[in-house]
């Protein structure tokens, strides 16, 4: 079976500060990952997927996550924060037919 | 290129109504995916379709959700009779092909409020 753990349902940063929001997964067999934005009143975005091959992915944005089996996370990042990405992030996890999303973090930018 | 459609973008019914949400994929697009998310939750799979058949359906509430997707095209979500808890934002997404690691477009969803 699946599943998908976000750690911190509210996370707030600092305009300019570093973003980190944490995700660990559960997977029987090699997961393929995923982080999505949610604007407000919007459907979900794609920021970045892992596949395979390298572990660190670069998506959209700014943001990058790295896949680390041994850890079985999935941690979004990004260096600097912009008042922009103020938004629902959710990490996913699929494998086989099957979905999974985390509950999702709420990210707020203070000026 | 065209996201996405969906319609309505809001419903309010009350508790024992019947209910239907209607989505329109990308072009081309063989998978079309139906969840529900409720408020303060991830997205949950309710169906999956390839072309006209469906995948996967495991999660869905048989005794009163269906859904269908007769030309592989677009798609109806269908509720009869609808509960409180019922009361979500329903997103629909589409995808090119069925594996996994496809990336999954959405909708911009239907706000459906029970009362």
């Amino acid at each position: 079976a699946q599943s998908v753990t976000q750690l911190g349902s509210h996370v707030s940063v600092s305009e300019g500060a570093l973003v980190l929001l944490r995700c660990n997964y559960s997977s029987s067999v090699p997961p393929y990952l995923f982080w999505y934005v949610q604007y407000p009143n919007q459907g979900l975005q794609l920021l970045l997927k892992y596949t395979t091959g390298a572990t660190l992915v670069k998506g959209i944005n700014g943001f990058e996550a790295e896949f680390k089996k041994s850890e079985t996370s999935f941690h979004l990042t990004k260096p600097s924060a912009h008042m922009s990405d103020a938004a629902e992030y959710f990490c996913a996890v699929s494998a086989g037919n099957q979905f999974y999303f985390g509950t999702g973090t709420s990210l707020t930018v203070i000026p | 290129e065209a996201g996405v459609a969906q319609s309505p973008r809001y419903k309010i019914i009350e508790k024992r109504q019947s209910v239907a949400f209607w989505c329109n994929p990308i072009s081309g697009h063989a998978t079309l995916y139906w969840y529900q998310q409720i408020l303060g939750q991830g997205p949950k799979l309710l169906i999956q379709f390839q072309n006209n058949g469906v995948v996967d359906d495991s999660q869905l509430p048989k005794d009163r959700f269906s859904a269908e997707r007769l030309k592989g095209v677009d798609s109806t979500l269908k509720i009869q009779p609808a509960k409180l808890e019922d009361s979500a934002v329903y997103l629909c997404a589409s995808s090119l092909g069925l594996a996994g690691k496809e990336t999954q477009y959405f909708g911009p969803g239907t706000r459906l409020l029970v009362l």
